[in-house]
C-alpha cells in the first residue's frame, strides 16, 4: 500500500549548473526507459527515452545514460533553468509487459538563482 | 507523439457517489491506455490495462468493480470510481501507447468528502 508523508528526494541545483538524477531500477528484463518531468498539478511530460541495446542518448539539453550491469539509469539536464523545477521519474517496461510502466520514486528538483 | 486530454480536471464529490473520469487520445488511435493513481509526494502507480472492445485487465489489489473501466472506442477511456471514499481521493492520470512511447494526459484531480 501506499505510505503517508513520504518525501520525495530534493536535488538543489543553482541555475546555470548541470543537473544529475539517478535512478535504479530491479527488473532485468526492463528494454525500455523513460525520463519524465512532472510539474506541480500536471500529468507527466515525456523527456527522453532509451532502449536497452544503447548505454547513452543525447536530447536537447538531455542526456540519459543506461548502465545495465548495475541497473542504473540517469538523466543529466545542461545548464539547468528555473523552467527546470519539477519532479523527475524515471519509468521502465519491457517486452513481456509492453506498456506497462513502472515508475521510480521521483527525485524533486529546485533551481535556485 | 500523442495529445491526450483528461476530463474533468477537477472534481470534488460526496461520500458513497460515483464519479467517471474521460480520457481521449486527440490524434492517435488507441487500442490500449493505461489508468494510473498518484497520491501526493508519491510516484506513479499503475491501476489497468484498458483495452478497445474487451475488458479491462487490473493489476494487483485494484478493486474491479469499484474502478470500472471502459474503452468503448479508440479514442475514449473512461474510469469510473463507484461508491467513491474519501481514501479514493488522488491525482488520477492516463497515458495512451503512442507509436513511439506512452503519453500523458493531464490528470483528474478527485476530492472525496
Amino acid at each position: 500500500g501506499e505510505s503517508v508523508g513520504l518525501h520525495l528526494p530534493t536535488l538543489s541545483v543553482q541555475e546555470g549548473d548541470n543537473s544529475i538524477i539517478n535512478c535504479a531500477y530491479s527488473n532485468s528484463a526492463s528494454d525500455y526507459f523513460i525520463w519524465y518531468k512532472q510539474e506541480s498539478g500536471k500529468g507527466p511530460q515525456f523527456i527522453i527515452d532509451i532502449r536497452s541495446n544503447m548505454d547513452k542518448r543525447q536530447g536537447q539539453r538531455v542526456t540519459v545514460l543506461l548502465n545495465k550491469t548495475v541497473k542504473h539509469l540517469s538523466l543529466q539536464i545542461a545548464a539547468t533553468q528555473p523552467g527546470d523545477s519539477a519532479v523527475y521519474f524515471c519509468a521502465e517496461t519491457g517486452y513481456d509487459s509492453w506498456g506497462k510502466l513502472q515508475f521510480g520514486a521521483g527525485t524533486q528538483v529546485v533551481v535556485t538563482p | 507523439g500523442a495529445v491526450v486530454s483528461q476530463h474533468p480536471s477537477w472534481v470534488i464529490c460526496k461520500s458513497g457517489t460515483s464519479v467517471k473520469i474521460e480520457c481521449r487520445s486527440l490524434d492517435f488511435q488507441a487500442t490500449t491506455m493505461f489508468w494510473y493513481r498518484q497520491f501526493p509526494k508519491q510516484s506513479l502507480m499503475l491501476m489497468a490495462t484498458s483495452n478497445e472492445g474487451s475488458k479491462a485487465t487490473y493489476e494487483q489489489g485494484v478493486e474491479k468493480d469499484k474502478f470500472l473501466i471502459n474503452h468503448a472506442s479508440l479514442t475514449l477511456s473512461t474510469l469510473t470510481v463507484t461508491s467513491a471514499h474519501p481514501e479514493d481521493s488522488s491525482f488520477y492520470i492516463c497515458s495512451v501507447g503512442g507509436e513511439e512511447t506512452q503519453y500523458f494526459g493531464p490528470g483528474t484531480r478527485l476530492l472525496v468528502l
